[in-house]
Order: structure tokens, then C-alpha cells, then sequence
């Protein structure tokens, strides 16, 4: 079985700050692991994914993500917050040749002019 | 992604009644999904389907049937709504030729209250 942690509902950070969104995640096999973001009123699109090989994983505007083994984690990380980044954020997973997804509760990031 | 649409997108109902939610996608997938959406716990998976002849339930299927029409759609039923029925539902596509793990594409979700 699989399961998803996100730390922290809600996240505010300044404008032109560090964005750090914490996931764990457990899995009894070896994992694929998920970024997804959703504006407002629409659906979830993906932010990146890791698959094997490079532990950091590079995404859609700006955001990476880096895989650790040793500590079960999947952090996601942008190194300046733009407006625009105001969204919830989930981490998801999904067991090697499995196609569920199982999805952590989310993280609200919140952006302070 | 305009790609997934829903229908309707807003709905409000009462205990007892039937409703259906639609799917449909121009993205020529083979693999469709349904969610729920609740505030504070993500998402859940209701159902999937890998084609038109293979449905699977997922996580929390108990008070919900789908029916895969056609490989481009496929729509979601509450026999009998209940109070608790009350979330966000979202369809999802993916395709089957893609390498694992496959990118999983969202339609816009349908607001379902159920009074």
C-alpha cells in the first residue's frame, strides 16, 4: 500500500521568496511520484513527475523537485514566488507499473505582495 | 484542459434523486478516471476505466455506477444522492501508449450538492 503526506495546508510566502512544499510519501514498492497544481475553478495539471535516474526533477514554470530515497521525500521547491503561483498543490504516488494514483491532501499556497 | 470537458459543471440536487455526470474527451485516450474531491483530503478515486470493456472500481465506489458509452466518454451516476455525495468531482484521461508513469489529464470538475 501507498500513501501521500503533505506538510502544511496552508503555505503563505512573500513575493520573490523561497517556495517549499513538503511531501512523503510511503510505498512498499519502488515509486512514481507527482506534483500536481490547481488554479481556481479549474482542473489539476502536472507541475512534473519522477520516474528513475536524476533525483532532481526540473517542471513547468520554475518549479523542481527533488526525490530522497533515505528520507521517504519528494519536496517541491521554487527558488522566487511569483504571483501567479497562488494554488493548491498536491503530491501524489503511484507504486512502479501501477496506473492509481493516490493523492496527498493538498497544500494551499498563498503569495504576500 | 479544454481537451476533458464535463457536463454540467454546477449542480444541486436532492437526497434521493438520480443524477448523472458526463465526460467526454477529444484527446483520443483509452484510459478514463473519476474523482472526488473533498476539502482537506485530495483527492479519491471512484472509478477507472482502461477500455470500453474493462471497468474498474477504485478506492470509494460503493453509491456510485459509470458506464463507458463510447472510448470518448464516460459518465458517473448517483443512484440515490445523499448529503454526503457533496464534493467536487473531476474526470481524468490518460494513454495507455505512454511510457509509465502516465501523465493523467483533468477536466475542469463538477460542483455536485446534494441538499
Amino acid at each position: 500500500a501507498q500513501s501521500v503526506t503533505q506538510l502544511g495546508s496552508h503555505v503563505s510566502v512573500s513575493e520573490g521568496a523561497l517556495v517549499l512544499l513538503r511531501c512523503n510519501y510511503s510505498s512498499s514498492v519502488p515509486p512514481y511520484l507527482f506534483w500536481y497544481v490547481q488554479y481556481p475553478n479549474q482542473g489539476l495539471q502536472l507541475l512534473l513527475k519522477y520516474t528513475t535516474g536524476a533525483t532532481l526533477v526540473k517542471g513547468i514554470n520554475g518549479f523542481e523537485a527533488e526525490f530522497k530515497k533515505s528520507e521517504t521525500s519528494f519536496h517541491l521547491t521554487k527558488p522566487s514566488a511569483h504571483m501567479s503561483d497562488a494554488a493548491e498543490y498536491f503530491c501524489a504516488v503511484s507504486p512502479f507499473g501501477n496506473e492509481k494514483l493516490t493523492f496527498g491532501t493538498g497544500t494551499r499556497l498563498t503569495i504576500i505582495p | 484542459d479544454a481537451d476533458v470537458t464535463q457536463t454540467p459543471r454546477n449542480r444541486i440536487t436532492k437526497t434521493g434523486k438520480r443524477i448523472m455526470l458526463e465526460c467526454s474527451q477529444t484527446k483520443g485516450h483509452d484510459r478514463m478516471y473519476w474523482y472526488r474531491q473533498d476539502p482537506g483530503l485530495g483527492l479519491q478515486l471512484i472509478y477507472y476505466s482502461f477500455d470500453v470493456k474493462d471497468i474498474n472500481k477504485g478506492e470509494i465506489s460503493d453509491g456510485y455506477s459509470v458506464s463507458r458509452q463510447a472510448q470518448a466518454k464516460f459518465s458517473l451516476s448517483l443512484e440515490s444522492a445523499i448529503p454526503n455525495q457533496t464534493a467536487l468531482y473531476f474526470c481524468a484521461t490518460s494513454e495507455a501508449r505512454d511510457s509509465p508513469p502516465r501523465e493523467q489529464f483533468f477536466g475542469p470538475g463538477t460542483r455536485l450538492t446534494v441538499l
